[in-house]
């Protein structure tokens, strides 16, 4: 089935400790990127990946990083997650550029730093 | 800079009566698609209709329709005779084609609620 896969779907941490949450997709999609969803506030681009080693920022990357090693996995790793990172993520992957090809997400993962 | 206003943030209707979700835009892209998803209680984003800007055609799918209106920048969506399995926070979304970074912009979601 061809499918974006995030993990954890739940993670409670406590600041400071260094977390990843890992995402995979199965359909060889160039494209790729993170979103955090806040109340009040929709889905918000964290971080993008157009291609293997090509990364770049999106809306609020602050506290951040990823990497695109393989063009399957783009995991989101926070070095030192705060509180203010309490949120929903979302992976999303998209054949290449260019939004008439659609978005394909995965099924989130809420994160809770205490 | 692409921009989606959803005014409304919660609605709560009765079941079985109709609920009409406003999706206003700004772009400055004369190529660009718009979306709207459903998030239920799980919280996963289940993708429901995407729209480029050359296809104004209105669209129904079973009770779910969609009004494409260039003209006013806006991008509504209906649920006739809704039901207890609707009850979501659906978001309204734009894609820019010559955007670099593809990205998606939400607006901040309607939260619908539908009572028995």
């Amino acid at each position: 089935e061809a499918q974006v896969t995030q993990n954890p779907r739940y993670l409670i941490t406590v600041t400071g400790k260094k977390l990843t949450v890992t995402c995979s997709q199965n359909m060889n999609h160039e494209y790729m990127s993170w979103y955090r969803q806040d109340p009040g506030l929709g889905l918000r681009q964290i971080y993008y990946s157009m291609n293997v080693e090509v990364t770049d920022k999106g809306d609020v990357p602050e506290g951040y990083k990823v990497s695109r090693k393989e063009k399957r996995n783009f995991p989101l790793i926070l070095e030192s997650p705060s509180p203010n990172q309490t949120s929903l993520y979302f992976c999303a992957s998209s054949p290449r550029q260019g939004p008439d090809y659609g978005y394909t997400f995965g099924s989130g993962t809420r994160l809770t730093v205490v | 800079a692409q921009k989606v206003t959803q005014a409304q943030t919660e609605i709560s209707v009765v079941e079985k009566e109709d609920v009409t979700l406003d999706c206003v835009y700004e772009t400055r892209d004369t190529t660009y698609y718009l979306f709207w998803y459903k998030q239920p209680p799980s919280g996963e984003l289940v993708f429901l209709i995407r729209r480029n800007s050359f296809d104004e055609q209105n669209e129904i799918s079973g009770r779910y329709s969609w009004n494409f209106q260039k003209s006013t920048s806006s991008f509504n969506f209906t649920i006739t005779a809704s039901q207890v399995v609707d009850s979501a926070v659906y978001f309204c979304a734009l894609s820019e084609a010559r955007a670099e970074d593809n990205r998606l912009a939400f607006g901040k979601g309607n939260q619908v609620v539908v009572i028995p």
